[in-house]
């Protein structure tokens, strides 16, 4: 059960579009479309806004977006707002009903 | 509206047991399996277990298998986390979380609030 490799931290501007990487191991992200992402602002819960790998939530904005190739999932926010400055946790499917989570990226906008 | 409210936490000593419940409203509790995630003070989200519809599956991290049991009650849609031999490392926030089937195999799609358990002499 190793954690996933998600960057500390990204940053952009308003307007403009980030990407956060997840990549794992292949008896994981790569085997599974079973990706979620998480969205958690400061002292808040986390909240969904990806699963299985590129689909949204009913009420998440289409400014997010998920994709997925070999062992690495990535989230797209476009248009980034100042409301996106958060924490974005990607989790995957371990098989054998367990789950992974990977370390967290820090969005700033800036 | 879900929601789902954890119970139980506090201070407790190494080596020491503590309970954690979560009060589950807003959906039809026996028709999707259930988890608890933890996340210590200023770190990242650690699954730490799950159950499915009907407690006849269940799972655990390698960091609390032997040591937690999760159970649930389907007649009171209650979730719990039996924690026994507690150590430091368990220090965090747990929150209880509803998952998107009945399998343990669905994504998490929603979350309580927490509760925060520290493990300390």
């Amino acid at each position: 059960q190793s954690a996933l490799t998600q960057p500390a931290s990204v940053s952009g501007s308003p307007g403009q579009s980030i990407t956060i990487s997840c990549t794992g191991t292949s008896n994981g992200v790569g085997t599974y479309n079973l990706v979620s992402w998480y969205q958690q602002h400061p002292g808040k819960a986390p909240k969904l806004i990806i699963y299985e790998d590129t689909k949204r939530p009913s009420g998440v904005s289409n400014r997010f977006s998920g994709s997925k190739s070999g062992n690495t999932a990535s989230l797209t926010i476009s248009g980034l707002q100042a409301e996106d400055e958060a924490d974005y946790y990607c989790c995957s499917y371990a098989g054998s009903s367990t789950w992974v989570f990977g370390g967290g990226t820090n969005l700033t906008v800036l | 509206e879900v929601q789902l409210v954890e119970s139980g936490g506090g201070l407790v000593q190494p080596g020491r047991s503590l309970r954690l419940s979560c009060a589950a409203s807003g959906f039809t509790f026996d028709d999707y399996a259930m988890h608890w995630v933890r996340q210590a003070p200023g770190k990242g989200l650690e699954w730490v277990s799950g159950i499915n519809w009907n407690s006849d599956g269940t799972d655990y991290a390698d960091s609390v298998r032997g040591r937690f049991t999760i159970s649930r009650d389907n007649a009171k849609s209650s979730l719990d986390l039996q924690m026994n031999g507690l150590r430091a490392e368990d220090t965090a926030f747990y929150y209880c979380a509803k998952g998107a089937c009945r399998s343990t195999s669905c994504s998490v799609e929603y979350w309580g609030q927490g509760t925060l358990v520290t493990v300390s002499s």
